[in-house]
């Protein structure tokens, strides 16, 4: 089975502190991304990346930043945290396939507090 | 950008009765996908349903797509109080190619035992 490991279940930080989410999956897939689900908007993609050290910006890119410098990794920084970033953040991967759409593997969610 | 609505936001049923949840998107798309969220967790890929296909089951599970109304229903039977979870449909628009998917705001499903 696909895992996809974020580092932390709960995080708390404080607003200006630069705070960092991390993501491994283990089954080589080409594609990963990053969303935050906050109720009654569903998700929303961040940032994602089809290869090392290639990004592309999602719907809500500002504020955010990500990495890719090995294919099993992939996170999320928030440059200067501020408290309207509390979330649900959600890492999943997928492999590149052929033609668009491939089903994609979650992370169990980083909940994430700014004070 | 919200490319699926999924219809109704929430619904409770009884175990053992069917649920069915809709979804609604705007553009053409290559393939639409079914996920489930229990509480506090991540999504679980359900179903893929491709463009040319109409229906399609697994197990439980019978997912359909009207591309003429840009519309999927996800159909579960006999329903499980284990069935409890949030359920949301994701596009994959036509002509992309970079696996990028489009998620609704999602269907709070709870089965009462």
């Amino acid at each position: 089975d696909v895992k996809v490991t974020q580092s932390s279940r709960y995080l708390v930080k404080r607003t200006g502190e630069k705070v960092f989410l991390e993501c491994v999956q283990d089954m080589d897939h080409e594609n990963m991304f990053w969303y935050r689900q906050d109720p009654g908007l569903g998700l929303r993609l961040i940032y994602f990346s089809y290869d090392v050290k290639m990004k592309e910006k999602g719907d809500i890119p500002e504020g955010y930043s990500v990495s890719r410098e090995k294919k099993e990794r992939f996170s999320l920084i928030l440059e200067s945290a501020s408290t309207n970033q509390t979330s649900m953040y959600l890492c999943a991967s997928s492999y590149l396939g052929q033609g668009s759409g491939q089903p994609q593997h979650f992370g169990d969610g980083t909940r994430l507090s700014i004070l | 950008s919200q490319q699926g609505e999924e219809d109704p936001q929430a619904l409770s049923i009884q175990e053992g009765e069917n649920a069915t949840m809709n979804c609604s998107y705007k553009t053409s798309i290559n393939n639409l996908q079914w996920y489930r969220q229990n509480s506090g967790r991540g999504l679980v890929h359900l179903i893929l349903i491709r463009s040319n296909e109409r229906e399609k089951h697994s197990g439980r599970l019978r997912v359909t797509l009207d591309t003429s109304k840009k519309s999927s229903s996800l159909l579960i039977t006999a329903s499980r109080a284990a069935d409890t979870a949030s359920y949301f449909c994701a596009t994959a628009n036509y002509g992309g190619a970079t696996n990028k998917l489009i998620f609704g705001t999602g269907t709070l499903l709870a089965v009462q035992p």
